[in-house]
């Protein structure tokens, strides 16, 4: 039961590097999102996925891109890193965009850019 | 706009107390879901419980209950006969459809640390 992975697990990046931070999950699910998670607060939308091809902007999207090729895939891409990206990083994935779906978390990314 | 409050920062306890987190939320829809996720010092979130804005019934699962009352606009989670491994961040999450109305968004609390003391 793998169900959401992330890699990598931990990253340190100088500012003005680019990254990618790889999610898959083996559900068979057609939504995925993004969220942050600065200290001390709680989770933020960064971007979400209805299913493959189809992306669109969450709450804090400046600074990172997404594309979604494939319904396993959700990569998100940091262009030019900056200090204030610094956080840690969920995956998330669903079986439905219903208010009721339970939303199954990765384990996250601690990116830290210096 | 959504917003969940957990004024409750962190909470110590020691081992085999009841506690109890804290959980208020703001919005204008009227059908709406709330979760609980716990947060363990190995950084991931666990689902730990939902409920509709329809159905006002407190749940009790073990030592754990949950205590919904639409009026005051709570969904409060109690711990009872706390134990070591209860010790993680516990946050509160309010489910509601994005403005696109293709997904729904989890917006979450700022998240209370509970630490049980042996």
């Amino acid at each position: 039961n793998a169900g959401v992975t992330q890699t990598p697990k931990f990253r340190i990046l100088k500012i003005g590097q680019s990254m990618t931070l790889q999610c898959t999950q083996d559900m068979n699910h057609n939504y995925m999102y993004w969220y942050r998670q600065d200290p001390g607060m709680g989770l933020k939308l960064i971007y979400y996925s209805v299913g493959a091809g189809i992306t669109d902007k969450g709450e804090v999207p400046n600074g990172y891109n997404v594309s979604r090729s494939t319904t396993e895939d959700f990569p998100l891409r940091l262009e030019l890193a900056a200090p204030s990206q610094t956080s840690v990083y969920f995956c998330a994935s669903s079986y439905s965009g219903t208010v009721s779906a339970e939303a199954f978390f990765g384990q996250g990314t601690r990116l830290t850019v210096v | 706009a959504q917003k969940v409050t957990q004024a409750q920062t962190e909470i110590s306890v020691v081992e085999k107390e009841d506690v109890t987190l804290d959980c208020v939320y703001e919005t204008r829809d009227t059908t709406y879901y709330l979760f609980w996720y716990k947060q363990p010092p190995s950084g991931e979130l666990v689902f730990l419980i939902r409920r509709n804005s329809f159905d006002e019934q407190n749940e009790i699962s073990g030592r754990y209950s949950w205590n919904f009352q639409k009026s005051t606009s709570s969904f409060n989670f109690t711990i009872t006969a706390s134990q070591v491994v209860d010790s993680a961040v516990y946050f509160c999450a309010l489910s509601e459809f994005l403005s696109s109305g293709s997904a729904r968004q989890l917006t979450f609390g700022s998240g209370t640390q509970l630490t049980v003391l042996p």
